[in-house]
Parts: C-alpha cells; structure tokens; sequence
C-alpha cells in the first residue's frame, strides 16, 4: 500500500543553522502539508500547498519557513535559522480532495533538536 | 478559529471494556472529521474518516459518530485489549488545514 516517507527520520542541528526536511507523498496526491507537534504538545498545521504554490499557512509559517516541491516527486520544508522552540517533530502529509471530501495520508514524521 | 477539545484527557480501563472518547469543535464548516491513533513518540495512523454529509462510520471494533449541529463527534471502542493503549486525536478537516485535538491518551491494563 502507497505511503508517505518522510527523512531523516531524526535531525540535530546547531541553532541559527539551516535544514531541510524531506517528503515523498503518496504519487498520485495533489495537495501537500507540512504540520509540527512540540512535544507534549497539539499536533499544529504548518502549511498546505497545491499546484506549486502555497494555499494556506497558519500563523506559524513565518518568513524562516519556506516549502517546495523540486522535482516533481520530493516536498520539502526549509528552517533558514533555526531556533531552540522549533524543535519538535515535523509530519508531512499528502492527499486528495473533492467537493466535500478532504482526506490526508501522514508521514512517520522527522524529529528535530535544535541544540 | 476552529478549537478541538477532547474530553477526557486520560483514561484507564481494564481490558474488555467498552469506552467512548469525545471530540467537540466549534466551527461545523468542515470537510470531513479524522480520528488518529498515535502512540509515543511515534506517527499518526489514521483510524477512521467521517465526511460532513456523514453521521458515522465503523471499523472493526470502533465506531465514530459524528453531529455537526451539536458540533460533537465519539469514538466509540468496543473490547478494549492492551493493544489499544495509545493516544487518540481528533482532527478536523476545512478546506486547506486539519485542526487537532489534543487527544485522549488511553490505558487498557491486562
């Protein structure tokens, strides 16, 4: 059965550096995701996005954020400078909509510590 | 601004109870309403998908309902065995996001 694949599974990061986390959704979906869980925390929504461009982003989603889907099968979310409260497990999601009908397909999920 | 709110937080069963976990939300201009299991540490594997139109669905030993006028939805365990022991999300569908409850985290003792 198809699946979404997220890497690396976990990332450690020095603070200020940049990251790149890494999805290949399920290959025949449209919309994308990204959402984070601080630990002990909600899971949150990051981002959604279709024909290559964003569609929604929360509040989270600031300027060090950034998505892409360069070559047609990865989608990928960069941290430019990443900071000590974004480390939290990131998941990725992928799926297919209709009229009334919204359904997404998790990721294992990549955990980054930012130290 | 959609709010999830699971009720209860915990919950401790002896195994072969039958349980029921609660969802309420407060915006009912959704897609569809997901339950997730989730167990420490780990993903989220969806459970069960309730579109707006529908009332409920079932699988297996769980069922969910879901009543948008009354901006509620129940997940319904039935049998519990130690192997359900997880923590259990509900997370409601609009148009672009998914908003999430911050789940019941269930005990099912042997």
């Amino acid at each position: 059965e198809p699946e979404v694949t997220q890497t690396p599974s976990h990332q450690v990061t020095q603070m200020g550096q940049e990251v790149i986390l890494r999805c290949v959704p399920i290959s025949n979906h449209l919309y994308f995701y990204w959402y984070r869980q601080i630990l002990g925390q909600k899971v949150e929504f990051l981002v959604s996005f279709y024909n290559n461009e964003i569609s929604e982003k929360s509040e989270i989603f600031d300027d060090q954020f950034s998505v892409e889907r360069p070559d047609g099968s990865n989608f990928t979310l960069k941290i430019r400078s990443t900071k000590l409260e974004d480390s939290a497990m990131y998941f990725c999601a992928s799926g297919v909509k209709g009229d009334s009908y919204n359904e997404q397909f998790f990721g294992p999920g990549t955990r980054l510590t930012v130290l | 601004k959609q709010e999830v709110t699971q009720i209860p937080a915990a919950l401790s069963v002896p195994e072969g109870e039958n349980l029921v976990l609660n969802c309420s939300f407060t915006d009912s201009a959704i897609y569809n309403l997901q339950w997730f299991r989730q167990d420490p540490g780990k993903g989220l594997t969806s459970l069960l998908l309730i579109q707006s139109s529908q009332r409920e669905q079932t699988s297996g030993r769980l069922n969910a309902s879901l009543d948008k006028s009354s901006g509620r939805s129940t997940l319904y365990i039935a049998a519990s065995q130690p192997g359900d022991s997880a923590t259990y999300l509900c997370a409601l569908v609009h148009n672009n996001d998914m908003r999430f409850g911050a789940g019941t985290r269930l005990t099912v003792k042997p």
